[in-house]
């Protein structure tokens, strides 16, 4: 039972370009939650999704990010015309909802040139 | 809403010495707390986790975290650290089995 996957790991883009992260929760997982890691910080909620449905959303930026979970394949995270500020590690997460509680993926590094 | 205060960034300390990392939170309900571990360039691993029962939980590898409820505290301990417990370290809580908040991290420097 392979763990959260997470891809790419790294990930560069240009100013302006959009950046798509990957995440397959782990097989019988139906809850994804994103986090993002800024340089020296904690890890801050994103958020939260069901499969074909956002439960929470709260920590997403207003404009230019946004994610999806469909009934067939990963979760992604879609953040267009990506900025300098937008540099940072990206977690995800997958639970299947219950007290087992969160496995997290390995993340994905986004460095924006 | 929840909070989670971990007010040492950094505790550097000598191989085999004791160690405690101090979590604090804030919340108007109930909550579960983790102590989360991530090591360079990785993704975060459960390193232990309070939801009910005995006050004082163990993790595998010899840490231990005590939830007092009175002081609003969690936090971490181990009594003879090793050069691979260098990582950070990172106070969590929850409101339900949904999104975590986290604290800001504790970086733990262990020397020979």
């Amino acid at each position: 039972n392979a763990g959260v996957m997470q891809n790419p790991r790294h990930l560069v883009r240009r100013r302006g370009q959009e950046a798509r992260l990957r995440c397959s929760p782990m097989k019988g997982h139906s809850h994804v939650y994103w986090y993002r890691q800024l340089p020296e910080e904690g890890l801050k909620f994103m958020v939260y999704l069901q499969k074909e449905n956002i439960i929470d959303e709260s920590g997403m930026p207003k404009e230019r990010f946004s994610a999806e979970f469909p009934k067939e394949g990963p979760s992604i995270l879609r953040i267009q015309q990506v900025v300098r500020g937008d540099s940072a590690a990206y977690f995800c997460a997958s639970s299947p909802g219950t007290e087992d509680g969160y496995t997290f993926g390995s993340g994905t590094r986004l460095t924006v040139v | 809403a929840q909070s989670v205060t971990q007010l040492d960034s950094q505790v550097p300390v000598f191989e085999e010495a004791p160690v405690e990392l101090r979590c604090n939170y804030s919340s108007s309900v109930s909550v579960y707390l983790f102590w989360y571990v991530q090591y360079p360039n990785q993704g975060l691993q459960l390193l232990l986790k309070y939801l009910s029962g005995s006050t004082l939980v163990e993790s595998i590898n010899g840490f231990e975290a005590e939830f007092n409820k009175s002081q609003t505290s969690f936090h971490l301990r181990k009594p003879s650290v090793h050069i691979s417990d260098t990582a950070e370290y990172f106070c969590a809580v929850s409101a339900g089995f949904q999104k975590l908040v986290f604290g800001t991290g504790t970086r733990l420097l262990v020397s020979p």
